[in-house]
């Protein structure tokens, strides 16, 4: 089983719906994030989350939301869907003492993509 | 604006020859610097890092370069296998000096030649 699990890996839905993509980790790891990745400009970070009573904003939050409901649990709403939130959402985690590989290195989820018609 | 940028989105190698693929950030209290891979369909994963106070890090058939008064650095693989065609994203961190967050360049598509 993968140490990253991200749900669903696919969902094609409408502008304007809610949609959760949720993300659980058995890695033990504290630090969790939301990155999204565009053809041509890479991978960008949406929110992220140090601990549970931690959330921060990332490079682009605008038309999203987090929670973060348990240590192995983060979630990423998009509350009404629009076109331009095309695309695919990988989630990822850190240990940064690195005590269980390199210090700093992110862990991630096999993504899930999303089209917004 | 992007802090890391990899200026070259793709590039061909035969097998055998050597692959190096650049990257380049403008923020100076970056002092961490990963690589990772991505094969399609999956998530990417880590290759090799260098900190700030390495200009070498090599692991097998992997070796990052960092320059720092030129911001710059690269990844060699030598030899490079068709195995190793994948995209590959630069990233880097200033710890808590750049916010614990890290920045990604927007990646190079290996093809290696067989």
């Amino acid at each position: 089983d993968a140490d990253v699990t991200q749900t669903p890996r696919n969902r094609i839905t409408k502008t304007g719906k809610r949609i959760m993509l949720e993300c659980s980790q058995t890695k033990g790891h504290d630090r969790m994030y939301w990155y999204r990745q565009d053809p041509g400009l890479g991978l960008r970070l949406i929110y992220y989350s140090f601990d549970v009573k931690d959330i921060n904003k990332g490079e682009i939050s605008d038309g999203y939301s987090v929670s973060r409901q348990a240590q192995a649990k983060f979630s990423l709403s998009l509350e009404s869907a629009i076109p331009n939130q095309t695309a695919l959402y990988f989630c990822a985690t850190s240990d940064p003492s690195g005590l269980a590989g390199v210090a700093g290195e992110l862990f991630f989820g096999e993504g899930s993509r999303l089209t917004v018609l | 604006d992007q802090q890391v940028k990899q200026n070259s989105p793709s590039l061909s190698v035969q097998e055998g020859r050597i692959s190096i693929l650049n990257c380049d950030y403008t923020n100076s209290m970056f002092d961490y610097f990963l690589w990772y891979k991505k094969y399609p369909a999956e998530g990417p994963t880590f290759l090799i890092s260098i900190s700030s106070i390495k200009d070498k890090n090599e692991d097998g058939r992997f070796t990052v370069f960092l320059n720092k008064s030129a911001k710059h650095l690269s990844l060699h693989i030598v030899p490079s296998q068709p195995g190793d065609s994948a995209v590959y994203f630069c990233a880097a961190s200033g710890g808590t000096d750049t916010g614990n967050q890290f920045y990604f360049g927007t990646g190079t598509s290996l093809t290696v030649i067989p």
